[in-house]
């Protein structure tokens, strides 16, 4: 059964603190995306990655960065969480021009 | 930013009735249009992906269209179930571009 693995269904922080949230697939997939969503707005693009070390800007990089060092995990950091950036979290995977995403079941990060 | 827009954003329709929504997308630069359904507490998943002007797909119950030429996807669902309740996104790839834009998605709820 093919997955996409987020580590912490729940987080919760504080502001200021460094976060991680890590995402690993087994689909051998060369496309890895993070994504937020929150109410009303629909799934907006963080980051995303074509390849191992490769990293391009979504439409809301502004308090993120990314790191892709093995093919199959793709992580998103926050330096410094703030309160807006509360939200669920949802990593996903697309093989190369097949373009369908396999999603992970999402991280819901709390900053207080 | 390419905008995704999906209507209504939220639907209640008792057991048994047939319903529809729409995503409406840039019609220049297609290249694909998904639809995911998302339940509470699961990850998002693919239902269709359409390429071409004028493609139909089917799954059970539900279908959808495509019109590339105009910009808009349909997506209809026949005699709901309370089992349908989830929401439903589009999502837009464009010819040049490797990410996935998402429209904000149709809550559908239905009542027994």
């Amino acid at each position: 059964d093919v997955k996409v693995t987020q580590s912490s269904r729940y987080l919760v922080k504080r502001t200021g603190e460094k976060v991680f949230l890590e995402c690993v697939q087994d689909m051998d997939h060369e496309n890895m995306f993070w994504y937020r969503q929150d109410p009303g707005l629909g799934l907006r693009l963080i980051y995303f990655s074509y390849d191992v070390k490769m990293k391009e800007k979504g439409d809301i990089p502004e308090g993120y960065s990314v790191s892709r060092e093995k093919k199959e995990r793709f992580s998103l950091i926050l330096e410094s969480a703030s309160t807006n950036q509360t939200s669920m979290y949802l990593c996903a995977s697309s093989a190369r021009g097949d373009g369908e995403l396999f999603f992970g079941e999402g991280s819901r990060l709390t900053v207080l | 930013i390419l905008n995704v827009e999906q209507s209504p954003q939220s639907l209640h329709v008792q057991e048994g009735d047939s319903t529809n929504f729409t995503c409406s997308f840039p019609s220049s630069n297609f290249y694909a249009l998904h639809w995911y359904r998302w339940e509470t507490a699961k990850s998002p998943e693919a239902l269709f992906v359409m390429t071409l002007n004028g493609d139909e797909k089917k799954k059970g119950r539900i279908s959808a269209t495509l019109n590339t030429k105009e910009g808009y996807s349909y997506l209809y669902i026949k005699g709901s179930q309370p089992e349908d309740s989830a929401t439903y996104l589009c999502a837009f790839t464009g010819y040049n571009n490797n990410d996935m834009r998402f429209g904000a998605g149709t809550r559908l709820t239905v009542k027994p």
